[in-house]
């Protein structure tokens, strides 16, 4: 059980294109979800909790309008990279709480060239 | 910040042997819990120990919790060379409604066959 999946699992993009990575909790419903990003050998940074029916709350620093979340139902959350740039490029993880603990998606690793 | 820290940031020990993990965190917890991730894969739910416990097992892991030092060790028994992951320690905002977690930078072990 509490089984997270994300879609699609790499994708690579040009400089400037706009990029929708979905997260859906496949055997649970999830009110919460969280969205990170990740650096190579380095931590998960947090970036946004994803709400069901209402606005996403983001970590200082990050970028509302730059990273789109919508949580439209209780099981899916959407995160949209809007004109990425290679900066953008990283490996993006999404999580959904069951009950205490968080369960994690596969990841995406995003490459915009 | 809120995050944890892991210790050391690499270990490398033979097939048999225990490993030992630290974490020191900085601010008040509800509960700790420990992830494992495989190189470029999503994160794995290890174990959850509670602010109000001290040690949890499961299988071949051993989890302590000191709140008064602020700091957790995971260790792993019996090492296998399956168990070569980077392994993370995440606290939960305690008072926070919303169930952030907070991720150290992990440890990367390596056990060699």
């Amino acid at each position: 059980g509490a089984v997270v999946s994300q879609h699609p699992s790499w994708v690579i993009c040009k400089s400037g294109t706009s990029v929708k990575i979905e997260c859906r909790s496949l055997d649970f419903q999830a009110t919460t979800m969280f969205w990170y990003r990740q650096f190579p050998k380095q931590s998960l940074m947090l970036m946004a909790t994803s709400n069901e029916g209402s606005k996403a709350t983001y970590e200082q620093g990050v970028e509302k309008d730059k990273f789109l979340i919508n949580h439209a139902s209780l099981t899916l959350s959407t995160l949209t990279v809007t004109s990425a740039h290679p900066e953008d490029s990283s490996f993006y993880i999404c999580s959904a709480r069951f009950r205490e603990t968080q369960y994690f998606g596969p990841g995406t690793r995003l490459l915009v060239l | 910040s809120q995050q944890g820290e892991e210790d050391p940031q690499a270990l490398s020990i033979q097939e048999g042997e225990n490993a030992t993990m630290n974490c020191s965190y900085k601010t008040s917890i509800n509960n700790l819990q420990w992830y494992r991730q495989n190189s470029g894969r999503g994160l794995v739910h290890l174990i959850l120990i509670r602010s109000n416990e001290r040690e949890k097992h499961s299988g071949r892991l051993r989890v302590t919790l000191d709140t008064s030092k602020k700091s957790s060790s995971l260790l792993i028994t019996a090492s296998r060379a399956a168990d070569t992951a980077s392994y993370f320690c995440a606290t939960g905002d305690r008072g926070s409604t919303l169930g952030r977690l907070y991720f150290g930078r992990g440890t990367q072990l390596t056990v060699w066959p």
